[in-house]
């Protein structure tokens, strides 16, 4: 089965500060990643998602994201934080042959003025 | 379109008592999926059904956790009886199921606190 690592637990950045998380994948082939944002209190939003083509992939409020097949990793990116950024950001990737997901832990994002 | 709605929202109960989610999915999705997440972690899958079937629900603990999907459409996940790790927030997710790699839209979640 396929399995998701983010190795941030808890990142901190200054607000217009650039911000990479970082996600990394197991999967025996092409996977489908995402990126999902999770508010206190809400569930959990897509970000953006890539299932082929082009590597690099943007998404909503700003955000990136680049699959990079020869690390396993599907970074998000976002050039500019703003205090609302401040949330929960879970990496998940899909398989092929079901529509298994799995989840990474989560990276917690916290904005300073 | 209206999204995922689950209910309730936030459940306080005693320890040994039962406890149930609700969840309607978006209109036309076949694909549901119940998630248990953990404080501080990411979402594990419950079950997975396939329309009204249950494709996977290896990580279900049987002896206390029941789920439903009459008719293809609404789901009720059951605990009984609830014990204190059972608190959590229990996510319903929805998708078309159309082929691999669909997007799962999630509901609010349903907070559970057992004391």
């Amino acid at each position: 089965a396929q399995s998701v690592t983010q190795p941030d637990i808890h990142i901190t950045v200054s607000e217009g500060a650039s911000l990479e998380l970082r996600c990394n994948y197991s999967y025996g082939a092409t996977p489908y990643l995402f990126w999902y944002v999770q508010s206190p209190g809400q569930g959990l939003q897509l970000l953006l998602k890539y299932f082929s083509g082009d590597t690099l992939v943007q998404g909503i409020k700003g955000f990136e994201a680049e699959f990079k097949r020869s690390q396993s990793s599907f970074n998000l990116r976002k050039p500019s934080v703003h205090w609302s950024d401040a949330a929960e950001y879970f990496c998940a990737v899909g398989a092929h042959n079901n529509n298994d997901m799995r989840f990474g832990a989560g990276t917690r994002l916290t904005v300073k003025p | 379109e209206a999204g995922v709605v689950q209910s309730p929202r936030y459940k306080i109960i005693e320890k040994k008592q039962p406890v149930a989610f609700w969840c309607n999915p978006i209109s036309g999705h076949n694909t549901l999926y119940w998630y248990l997440q953990n404080l501080g972690q990411g979402p594990e899958l419950l079950i997975r059904y396939e329309n009204e079937e249950a494709v996977d629900d290896s990580q279900l603990p049987k002896d206390r956790f029941s789920a439903e999907r009459l008719k293809g459409v609404d789901s009720t996940l059951k605990i009984q009886p609830a014990e204190l790790g059972d608190s959590a927030v229990y996510l319903c997710a929805s998708s078309t199921g159309q082929g691999t790699g669909n997007t799962i839209y999630f509901g609010e979640g349903s907070w559970l606190t057992v004391v």
